[in-house]
């Protein structure tokens, strides 16, 4: 079936300095592949999408960009702050659901 | 507060009982996903609707788990009988057709 792989788990960086988290999907058939954010107690929300016919989207201090030939996407955060900090989540959907990656706890230290 | 609501925020029951959890979806929003999410984990799913009709179910999924949207607007998830391993955080997410997600508070599940 689909799986996401999400790497590293767990990323401690400086405020200041730039994030990235990687993931990898199974399922040659996904075309969208969006980015939650999950901070402790509360609802995953989206901070960044894209579909399959893009290779890379920004957001502000945000991008994303998408290597589908590898099935490959990353997240992408610059001038980390530590409002930054929380747990965030890749997924991809082929049909409706959507498949999660297990999460990246990021760290930011002021 | 226009956003994906849930109710109970959190539930604690013994084993073997039966609990029934309610989601409110964005009112304009046809599709309705049901969501576990243990510690640790992103969220895995369940099973969606578009309107009333229950289009696919996970092999998650017990015989012990049904859910309903019967006039298309909220839905119910019931878990009958329920085990140590039931205890979770079920979310319930809506959309309009295949567009974004949008994700509900969630209702944490303890099962003692």
């Amino acid at each position: 079936g689909e799986n996401v792989e999400q790497h590293p788990s767990t990323l401690s960086v400086q405020e200041g300095d730039s994030a990235v988290i990687k993931c990898t999907y199974s399922d040659s058939a996904s075309n969208y592949f969006p980015w939650y954010k999950q901070e402790l107690g509360k609802r995953p929300q989206l901070i960044i999408d894209i579909r399959s016919n893009v290779g890379e989207k920004k957001d502000q201090r945000i991008a994303v960009t998408l290597n589908k030939t590898a099935k490959h996407f990353s997240l992408h955060i610059t001038e980390t702050q530590p409002e930054d900090s929380a747990v965030y989540f890749c997924a991809s959907r082929a049909t409706q659901k959507l498949v999660f990656g297990t999460g990246t706890r990021l760290l930011v230290s002021p | 507060d226009t956003g994906v609501s849930q109710d109970p925020r959190h539930k604690i029951t013994k084993r073997g009982q039966n609990v029934t959890f309610r989601c409110d979806p964005i009112s304009e929003h046809n599709r309705l996903y049901w969501y576990r999410q243990t510690l640790g984990q992103g969220p895995e799913f369940l099973t969606y609707f578009q309107n009333e009709a229950q289009l696919e179910k996970s092999r998650l999924l017990s015989d012990r788990f049904s859910a309903e949207r019967p006039k298309g607007s909220f839905s119910t998830l019931e878990i009958q009988r329920t085990e140590q391993g039931d205890s979770a955080m079920y979310l319930c997410a809506s959309s309009w057709e295949v567009d974004t997600q949008y994700f509900g508070p969630g209702t944490r599940l303890t099962v003692l």
